[in-house]
């Protein structure tokens, strides 16, 4: 059961820039830092942000992230057809029993 | 090279049972935090249990506490996810994933997932 909310789907063409969002609550995004995450179908998902705006190594700058009060936005530059896959949002929900809580996911279509 | 391989999923019925297994190499096991993650093509992604490195901290989501049980063999690399009483709303791909910080089984980014293993639980 997703608690944090994200936009089905985004598109754009190959180059352009898209951007997702994830809107959580105070006890979710608001308290805890966010993360991003990237499924190519068929495979696991893969870290591509973590502490709200910072890079493993290996990802490229054109991925980015930024946080604001209880929502969080994952921002992809460059768009290449290589992109298209799901992306989810996931931070730590601390109200009762702390758990981790992910986004609904985003589709990304390169047009 | 960080892996995880995650084993033991199957078919089982309804109120059975099954124990996964996720052998890690490539870092230093006890030194991480391990959880579990599951995912259902209605539900996404959810997050079902968590583990200190030194194995003495466990975490549970409130859908799976009381039946499911979460522990690691730092001897041998493995963390291990022991699933009863299942359900049909159970059934998912379940994944390993290391945590990217040493210090918190919560609160933390999960860094590296296994491959996932399939579980189906039947009514």
């Amino acid at each position: 059961q997703s608690v944090l909310t994200q936009p089905p789907s985004v598109s754009a063409a190959p180059g352009q820039k898209v951007t997702i969002s994830c809107s959580g609550s105070a006890s979710n995004i608001g308290s805890n830092y966010v993360s991003w995450y990237q499924q190519l179908p068929g495979t696991a998902p893969k870290l591509l942000i973590y502490d709200n705006n910072k890079r493993p190594s290996g990802i490229p700058d054109r991925f980015s992230g930024s946080k604001s009060g209880t929502s969080a936005t994952l921002g992809i530059t460059g768009l290449q057809t290589g992109d298209e896959a799901d992306y989810y949002c996931g931070t730590w929900d601390t109200s009762l029993n702390t758990g981790g809580v992910f986004g609904t996911g985003t589709r990304v279509t390169v047009l | 090279e960080v892996r995880l391989v995650e084993s033991g999923g199957g078919l089982v019925q309804s109120g059975g049972s099954l124990r996964l297994s996720c052998e890690a190499s490539g870092f230093t096991f006890s030194s991480y935090p391990m959880t579990w993650v599951r995912q259902t093509p209605g539900k996404g992604l959810e997050w079902v249990s968590g583990i200190s490195g030194s194995g003495d901290t466990t975490y549970y989501a409130d859908s799976v506490k009381g039946r499911f049980t979460i522990s690691r063999d730092n001897s041998k690399n493995t963390v291990f996810l022991q699933l009863n009483s299942l359900r049909v709303e159970d059934t998912a791909i379940y994944y390993c994933a290391k945590l990217y910080y040493g210090d918190y089984a919560v609160l933390n980014a999960f860094e590296i997932w296994g491959q996932g293993t399939l579980v189906a639980a039947s009514s």
